[in-house]
C-alpha cells in the first residue's frame, strides 16, 4: 500500500523552465491538495480537488495549474518557473466516511529554481 | 492577523519534561482542529484530532480545545528525544464547502535534550 507517492522527489530548474509535479493516491481518496512549505510559514494551500473532474484556488494559486487527471492523479503545473516558487511542495489525499477529515501526505518535492 | 498563529519557538525541554505547544485560530466557527509532527526533510504526520471542547489523550499526547477562546493546544509528557521535531497546528473550517480545507499554522520547532 503505496498511499500517496509525489514525483520527482528532487528537481532543479532555471528560470522560466516549465515542470509538472506528480501526484497519486491508492487510496480511493476523493478529496486530494497541493501545498507548499516555505521556512517558518508552515503549509499554504495551492489548489485542490474536492472530486474527480473538479478544482478550486487555495490560498496562494498565482503561477500554478492543476489537473485531476483521475480519481487517483493530481497534478501540479509550473509554467513558467521563478525563483519565488523554489519551496517544498506536499501533495495530499482525503477520504470520505468517519476518517474523513483527516489528509494524508505524500513525501514532498523539493523544487529549486534558479 | 494570521488565521492560525502557534507559540513561536524553538521551544527546547529537557527528557521527561513536559512539552507545551499552542495555537490560536481566528474563524470562530472553526470544527476540527489536527495537530501534525514533522521531522526535518519529512512529510507531516498526524498525530492528534479533536473536535469537541475538553481534553483528547493518547498515549503521552494531550489535545487541548477551548473554543469559546479560540485555543488549541499540545502537551507532550515525559518527552523524548525523538520528539524533537516541528509540530503543525492545523485548522478546518465548518461547512460542507470548506472541503476538508486545512488552515496551517507556521509550525513550533521542539527539541528535547537529553
Amino acid at each position: 500500500n503505496a498511499g500517496v507517492t509525489q514525483t520527482p522527489k528532487f528537481q532543479v530548474l532555471k528560470t522560466g523552465q516549465s515542470m509538472t509535479l506528480q501526484c497519486a493516491q491508492d487510496m480511493n481518496h476523493n478529496s486530494m491538495y497541493w501545498y507548499r512549505q516555505d521556512p517558518g510559514m508552515g503549509l499554504r494551500l495551492i489548489y485542490y480537488s474536492a472530486s474527480e473532474g473538479t478544482t478550486d484556488k487555495g490560498e496562494v494559486p498565482n503561477g500554478y495549474n492543476v489537473s485531476r487527471l483521475n480519481k487517483r492523479e493530481f497534478s501540479l503545473r509550473l509554467e513558467s518557473a521563478a525563483p519565488s516558487q523554489t519551496s517544498v511542495y506536499f501533495c495530499a489525499s482525503r477520504p470520505t466516511g468517519i476518517a474523513k477529515n483527516i489528509q494524508y501526505f505524500g513525501a514532498g518535492t523539493r523544487l529549486s529554481v534558479l | 492577523q494570521k488565521e492560525v498563529e502557534q507559540n513561536s519557538g524553538p521551544l527546547s525541554v529537557p527528557e521527561g519534561a513536559i512539552a507545551s505547544l499552542n495555537c490560536t485560530y481566528s474563524d470562530r466557527v472553526s470544527q476540527s482542529f489536527f495537530w501534525y509532527r514533522q521531522y526535518s526533510g519529512k512529510s507531516p504526520e498526524l498525530i492528534m484530532s479533536i473536535y469537541s471542547n475538553g481534553d483528547k489523550e493518547d498515549g503521552r499526547f494531550t489535545a487541548q480545545l477551548n473554543k469559546a477562546s479560540q485555543y488549541v493546544s499540545l502537551l507532550i509528557r515525559d518527552s523524548q528525544p525523538s520528539d524533537s521535531a516541528t509540530y503543525l497546528c492545523a485548522v478546518k473550517g465548518a461547512g460542507g464547502t470548506s472541503y476538508g480545507k486545512l488552515t496551517f499554522g507556521q509550525g513550533t520547532i521542539l527539541t528535547v535534550h537529553p
